[in-house]
């Protein structure tokens, strides 16, 4: 079956302006993280959801950014009023379970800010 | 937090060498994982290791949870394993992974 998709694949945008990052997680996973690299780092949690239950946002940066994951799938990133310091690749991940523990990752959104 | 370090940095191999990569981290852990991240950016687990030894056919990782660290063994290197090797660490049946900030190996051809 397909594995994680997320897009856009880049996104260049202005200082202020604010973005969507959309995952999409392999059909009838329950967990899904987002993540975020920057040059040549290492990954850095931001959120994470497990079903119905409230997400783990201890890894948001800042209150521009949120995130929410409609019907148990599809999850969207928003970062509003975004930074140069923003700039990154965020990798979407998701896995079968809690009780599991393989991630399987998207190919990320490059995002540029200028 | 916890702290995460991977070492070397960088590595270069010629194609066939064998090479290992170390993850040392500063508490207990419960959880241990490896990824490969190639090239294109797309990252792929490799092994969940909170402690012992697994292997996969030219890759193989040991855990000493007891002395804080990880290694990952490549053996008969090939072109196709250049990329980043991250070690991540979870603690206490946490979901949340920290990330070591990798160790960026090319194996020459």
């Amino acid at each position: 079956g397909a594995g994680v998709s997320q897009s856009p694949s880049n996104k260049v945008t202005e200082k202020g302006k604010d973005v969507e990052l959309r995952c999409d997680p392999i059909s009838g996973h329950t967990a899904l993280y987002w993540y975020r690299q920057s040059l040549g780092q290492g990954l850095e949690f931001l959120i994470y959801f497990q079903g119905n239950s409230a997400p783990d946002k201890s890894g948001l940066p800042s209150d521009r950014f949120s995130a929410e994951r409609t019907g148990g799938s599809v999850s969207t990133l928003t970062i509003q009023r975004t930074q140069q310091e923003d700039s990154a690749v965020y990798l979407c991940a998701s896995k079968a379970g809690v009780s599991t523990d393989t991630q399987y990752f998207g190919p990320g959104t490059r995002l540029t800010v200028l | 937090g916890i702290q995460v370090e991977q070492s070397p940095p960088d590595l270069i191999l010629q194609e066939g060498a064998n090479s290992t990569l170390r993850c040392n981290f500063s508490d207990s852990v419960n959880n241990l994982q490896w990824f490969h991240q190639n090239p294109w950016g797309q990252l792929i687990n490799l092994f969940y290791i909170p402690s012992g030894t697994k292997q996969n056919g030219r890759l193989s990782a040991t855990t000493v949870a007891t002395e804080r660290y990880s290694l990952l063994y490549i053996s008969s290197s090939q072109t196709t394993d250049s990329g980043v090797y991250f070690c991540a660490v979870g603690q206490g049946g946490t979901y949340k992974y920290i990330f070591g900030t990798g160790t960026r190996l090319k194996v020459l051809a």
